[in-house]
C-alpha cells in the first residue's frame, strides 16, 4: 500500500519567514495530494491540494508543489503569522482510494 | 453547523467495556470514512462506505471493531471488549464520490480506556 513520509516533525520560524515542509510518497499511481491544517483540539482541515497533473498551486500566502519523478511534494507558506502555528500533515491517494496521511508537522510561529 | 457531525466528543470507558460512536455526514456527500489518530501520529485510516456498503476495511480494523451505516445516512463506530490500546481520536470524514475526494472530517471522538 502506499506509504507517506513527512518531515519535519517539527518547525518553528520567525513570524514573517516562510515554512516549508516536505513529503515523499511510495505509490507511483498517486495522484491526489492534499494538505490538512490541524488546530489543537480540532478537526483536519483542508487547506489545499494538487493533482497529478499540475506541478505548483497557489492560494494566497499559501504554495503546494509536486515532482511526480522524485515522488516529493511540498507545502511552502510564506510570511507566516502566529495564526498558522498548528500541526500539519500532507497526504496522497491513488484513484479511488482512501488517503495515506504522513505523521504531521507541528508548526510553530514566533513572534 | 451543517458539517461532519461526531457524538459523543468525549468518552471515557473501563477496560473490556463496549462503546459506539455515531456520525453524521454532511447530507449531500454518499462516501463516509472512520479513521483512528493518536497523539503526534496523522489519520491512520480504519474503513469507509460508498451509500450504505461497507467497501473496504483496514487491517487495523480488528474484530472487536464494527461499523455501520444504515440506510446510507449516519454511520456508528462500535468497539467491543475495548482494550487500553483502543485509547485514541476516532475521526469520521466525509466527500462525494469521484476519482480523488475532498474529506471534510468531524472533530472526532476522544477515547480513552482506563
Amino acid at each position: 500500500g502506499e506509504n507517506v513520509e513527512q518531515h519535519p516533525s517539527t518547525l518553528s520560524v520567525q513570524e514573517g519567514d516562510s515554512a516549508v515542509i516536505k513529503c515523499t510518497y511510495s505509490d507511483s499511481a498517486s495522484n491526489y495530494f492534499p494538505w490538512y491544517k490541524q488546530e489543537l483540539g480540532k478537526r483536519p482541515q483542508l487547506i489545499i491540494d494538487i493533482r497529478s497533473n499540475v506541478g505548483e498551486k497557489k492560494d494566497q500566502r499559501i504554495a503546494v508543489t509536486l515532482n511526480k519523478t522524485a515522488k516529493h511534494f511540498s507545502l511552502h507558506i510564506t510570511e507566516t503569522q502566529p495564526e498558522d502555528s498548528a500541526v500539519y500533515f500532507c497526504a496522497a491517494s491513488t484513484p479511488w482510494r482512501q488517503l495515506t496521511f504522513g505523521s504531521g508537522t507541528q508548526l510553530t510561529v514566533l513572534p | 453547523d451543517t458539517g461532519v457531525s461526531q457524538n459523543p466528543r468525549h468518552k471515557i470507558t473501563k477496560r473490556g467495556q463496549n462503546v459506539t460512536f455515531r456520525c453524521d455526514p454532511i447530507s449531500e456527500h454518499n462516501r463516509l470514512y472512520w479513521y483512528r489518530q493518536t497523539l503526534g501520529q496523522g489519520p491512520e485510516f480504519l474503513t469507509y462506505f460508498q451509500n450504505e456498503a461497507q467497501l473496504e476495511k483496514s487491517r487495523l480494523l480488528s474484530d472487536r471493531f464494527s461499523a455501520e451505516r444504515p440506510k446510507g445516512s449516519f454511520s456508528t463506530l462500535e468497539i467491543q471488549r475495548t482494550e487500553q490500546g483502543d485509547s485514541a481520536m476516532y475521526l469520521c470524514a466525509s466527500s462525494y464520490i469521484s476519482t480523488n475526494e475532498k474529506l471534510f472530517f468531524g472533530s472526532g471522538t476522544q477515547l480513552s480506556v482506563l
